[in-house]
């Protein structure tokens, strides 16, 4: 079983549509959780850290699901800017590890007019 | 301000030559990583550098892998003896000091896209 599973997609939506997406991990020690996004061709960015409690940064929301070993990236009122791969990333913090980020292969997103 | 920049961008090489790829980390960040992304894969870890000193050497898939790191800043990773399955795009990301144990957020560089014909 890969560490950090994605639907690769393509998710194609409308402009304004909502849109989830899910990601599930495999090892129950990891500890911090990140969305990242990369547009084509170009470097990961940091969208957002993901927290237990859930947390929302304007039309993003994340949740944590550590019972079930899943994260969620809400995506509401999508704009056509939103349009990149989404990256759902984890970090172990055992013995020291917390810098090693394991991605997992993301998920296409297109967001049309 | 100036982020982390790689050189080449771009690097076609033949089959059995090495080559050396470039760091620049953020000002002030004393950690590196170098992770690669492969046509269809996602991103793997290579190597992490806490200063000059490189603790995790885990993710470099072989012997002809080598990193290093120079000053606290630069760092140069250098594949000897290419073969086609090294053609990946190679990303360096910094993270500033922190409190041991606390993960920081890492800030990638635009890549080196190394072709190995």
């Amino acid at each position: 079983r890969k560490e950090v599973e994605q639907d690769p997609g393509p998710f194609n939506v409308p402009e304004g549509a909502t849109v989830a997406f899910n990601c599930t991990y495999s090892n129950s020690a990891s500890q911090s959780f990140f969305w990242y996004r990369q547009d084509c061709r170009k470097e990961p960015k940091l969208l957002m850290s993901v927290y237990s409690s859930g947390n929302e940064d304007g039309r993003f929301t994340a949740q944590l699901n550590r019972a079930s070993q899943y994260i969620s990236l809400l995506i509401r009122d999508s704009k056509l800017s939103d349009s990149a791969t989404y990256l759902c990333v984890v970090t172990l913090n055992s013995g020291g590890s917390n810098y090693k980020l394991t991605f997992g292969k993301g998920t296409l997103l297109t967001v049309n007019p | 301000g100036a982020g982390v920049s790689q050189s080449p961008s771009n690097k076609v090489t033949e089959k059995g030559k090495d080559v050396e790829l470039r760091c620049d980390p953020i000002s002030g960040h004393t950690a590196l990583y170098w992770y690669r992304q492969s046509l269809g894969q996602g991103l793997e870890f290579l190597i992490y550098f806490q200063g000059n000193s490189a603790p995790d050497k885990s993710g470099l898939p072989s012997d002809r892998f080598s990193a290093e790191r120079t000053g606290g800043s630069v760092s140069t990773l250098t594949i000897q003896r290419t073969q086609q399955e090294d053609s990946a795009v190679y990303l360096c990301a910094s993270s500033r000091p922190g409190l041991a144990g606390l993960g920081k957020t890492q800030y990638f560089g635009p890549g080196t896209r190394l072709l190995v014909l």
